[in-house]
């Protein structure tokens, strides 16, 4: 496709329910990111896949955040038993090659509010 | 560890003024730094990076140079536009790591 598309765009969720929020990377784009965004703060790094591998995933917050890709393209961040404090923007982004330098291109994120 | 600190806002400035938004990084590694904008009801897209120190990134007539010495990358515009409104965000990537960490970024409003 011609960018980075998310969904669903908006997500509504009473405490406790589990949700999956997908990814849809730009074709051929190798690395994948995941980013938290609070209201008023800046995007927080989650988890990073080439391909299929995780390769890092020392910034999900608990064990209730899990991330895959299977595949090596689509991706799917899931959230177990979701708490108030889990209500952010969740933002992905993909890049073309495992490269410090190489631009990330962001999704339009998806923005989670627990109840 | 691999922080960036960015100028806190929210900037409001009237339309040609002179804008500077100051970001500094703390010296670990060798980081490459952005910026990274946010229009209003947009997804986050990068204006200018630069890899190493003393290279000059550009865009759109934003400029900002990596500073070693100082450990700084402030953006910088002659003359900023009602277009320009939006949220910045400086970042940093270290080498071997693709991981982007962000400034908590700064809001900028431009009136006619």
């Amino acid at each position: 496709g011609a960018g980075v598309s998310q969904s669903p765009r908006y997500k509504v969720a009473k405490r406790g329910q589990d949700v999956a929020l997908r990814c849809d990377p730009i074709s051929g784009h190798v690395s994948l990111f995941w980013y938290q965004q609070a209201l008023g703060q800046g995007p927080e790094f989650l988890t990073y896949f080439q391909n299929e591998a995780q390769l890092d995933k020392s910034g999900l917050p608990s064990d209730r955040f899990f991330a895959e890709r299977p595949e090596g393209s689509v991706s799917t961040l899931k959230i177990q038993r979701t708490q108030q404090e889990d209500s952010a923007v969740y933002l992905c982004a993909s890049s073309f090659y495992g490269a410090p330098g190489n631009e990330q291109f962001f999704g339009p994120g998806t923005r989670l509010t627990v109840l | 560890g691999n922080s960036v600190t960015q100028m806190e806002g929210p900037v409001t400035l009237s339309e040609e003024a002179f804008l500077t938004i100051n970001c500094t990084y703390t010296a670990t590694g060798y980081p490459s730094l952005f910026w990274y904008v946010q229009y209003p009801g947009e997804g986050l897209q990068l204006l200018l990076k630069a890899t190493k120190a003393d290279d000059k990134g550009s865009n759109k007539g934003f400029e900002a140079t990596y500073r070693k010495e100082t450990t700084s990358f402030h953006l910088e515009k002659g003359s900023v536009q009602v277009s320009d409104s939006a949220v910045y965000f400086c970042a940093r990537v270290n080498f071997g790591n693709e991981k982007l960490t962000f400034g908590t970024g700064t809001r900028l409003t431009i009136i006619p």
